[in-house]
């Protein structure tokens, strides 16, 4: 039983670049989250996915886009990379009754130049 | 104003000793309280839920103040493991959206 897992752990995008970031997890999780961690900032919430099939917007969604392929899987998208989105990205997901308790993957650094 | 304020510190406590931290948040509708631990380049994980009545982990004690909207957390008989970021973590109800705070920074001083 991995958890949530995320990939890829780091990557550098110029400006301008697109990227996927992937999330998947094996718990049967209803719910998935994207956050940006910053320095100061603490979690933010970008996306959530309540259960298979919808997605709505967090706190800072601006520049971002989201997919639930399915129970497991959850990507985020940057389609137009700025260094404003350059931050710590973690995947969380919650059971689906009753506990709030969200579960992490370990996170993607990334480095928008 | 930010939903859920902590003091950043950083803490820095001798082994042995006891600490505690506190938070603040806005939003009388929470309904969910929790502590998260965030170790160095690592996710958060849960270290503890905050009842209304507090509540005890072994060395851990959370209590929840809702007429204050005021969270605490003591750790007595501090150990070097215990040196991570405290993230304090309010939920509003159905939502199943969990709201944290920036975190408070502990080391553990041998």
């Amino acid at each position: 039983n991995a958890g949530v897992t995320q990939t890829p752990k780091f990557q550098v995008l110029k400006t301008g670049q697109s990227m996927t970031l992937q999330c998947a997890q094996d718990m049967n999780h209803n719910s998935m989250y994207w956050y940006r961690q910053d320095p100061g900032m603490g979690l933010r919430l970008i996306y959530y996915s309540a259960s298979e099939g919808t997605t709505d917007k967090g706190e800072v969604p601006n520049g971002y886009n989201v997919s639930r392929l399915n129970k497991r899987e959850f990507s985020l998208r940057l389609e137009s990379a700025a260094p404003s989105q350059t931050s710590v990205y973690f995947c969380a997901s919650t059971p689906t009754s009753g506990d709030v308790t969200q579960y992490f993957g370990p996170g993607t650094r990334l480095l928008v130049l | 104003r930010k939903e859920v304020e902590q003091d950043p510190g950083p803490f820095n406590v001798p082994e042995g000793a006891t600490v505690a931290f506190n938070c603040t948040y806005s939003n009388s509708a929470s309904q969910s309280f929790f502590w998260y631990r965030q170790d160095c380049r690592k996710e958060p994980k849960l270290l503890m839920s905050v009842y209304s009545s507090g509540n005890e982990d072994g060395r851990f004690t959370a209590q929840l103040n809702r007429a204050s909207q005021y969270i605490s957390l003591l750790i007595r008989d501090s150990k070097l493991s215990d040196s991570a970021t405290y993230l304090c973590v309010v939920s509003k109800g159905s939502a199943r959206q969990l709201t944290f705070g920036s975190g408070t920074q502990l080391t553990v001083l041998p």
